[in-house]
């Protein structure tokens, strides 16, 4: 089946720090991709998306690669901010699915 | 902008109570989902609805139902509660359209706790 997996946590970086999470998938096809980001006692936000090869997703400075030939999808800002401390989440959905599949999460916590 | 609203961020509730969790989305939405989420588990799918009145069965159904008698609200059931069932319960919601594209919108969660 499908499956999603993301880098351990938890992550901590300094304020304009480069940040990058490492993110892999299994599909038997051509599945789309998503970012999900946690605030602390927050419910999940789509941060990006791509939904085909070569894709890149951007949102609020962050960025993803859809990348088939490696089965990656990893997310990447150039400078992270005390506010981007949260949960990162990817996941996948593939063909008729409805439902996502997710990894296990990533906590980022940024220091000033 | 989607919104899916839980009825409760915080519940406590005694062993053997049977519990309801509700949700509502804004935005007409065919399909709607139930998780939980625990610390080191991720996220794992206890009930979707692909739309009124059907439902099917996630990873994790056991001691768990749910009703979807309108569009709009889907609520799940904890028909005895447990203290295993203690938890973040996360609901969302997606636009159909047959595509996996379409991404989903979660509501804030309700802390669940089970004494």
């Amino acid at each position: 089946g499908d499956s999603v997996t993301q880098m351990e946590g938890p992550v901590t970086l300094s304020e304009e720090a480069f940040l990058t999470i490492n993110c892999t998938y299994t599909a038997t096809g051509y599945p789309s991709l998503f970012w999900y980001v946690q605030y602390p006692g927050e419910g999940l936000q789509l941060l990006l998306k791509a939904t085909k090869a070569d894709d890149k997703g951007s949102n609020k400075g962050f960025e993803a690669t859809y990348r088939k030939e490696t089965t990656s999808f990893h997310l990447e800002k150039g400078s992270v901010q005390v506010s981007d401390s949260a949960v990162y989440f990817c996941a996948l959905s593939e063909g008729s699915a409805r439902q996502l599949t997710f990894g296990s999460g990533t906590q980022l916590t940024v220091l000033p | 902008d989607v919104k899916v609203t839980q009825s409760s961020r915080y519940l406590v509730k005694r062993t053997g109570e049977k519990v309801f969790l509700e949700c509502v989305q804004d935005m007409d939405h065919e399909n709607m989902f139930w998780y939980r989420q625990d610390p080191g588990l991720g996220l794992r799918l206890i009930y979707f609805s692909y739309d009124v009145k059907m439902k099917e069965k996630g990873d994790i159904p056991e001691g768990y139902s749910v009703s979807r008698e309108k569009k709009e609200r889907f609520s799940l059931i904890l028909e005895s509660a447990s203290t295993n069932q203690t938890s973040m319960y996360l609901c969302a919601s997606r636009s159909a359209g047959g595509v996996s594209n379409q991404p989903q919108h979660f509501g804030d969660g309700t802390r669940l706790s089970i004494l």
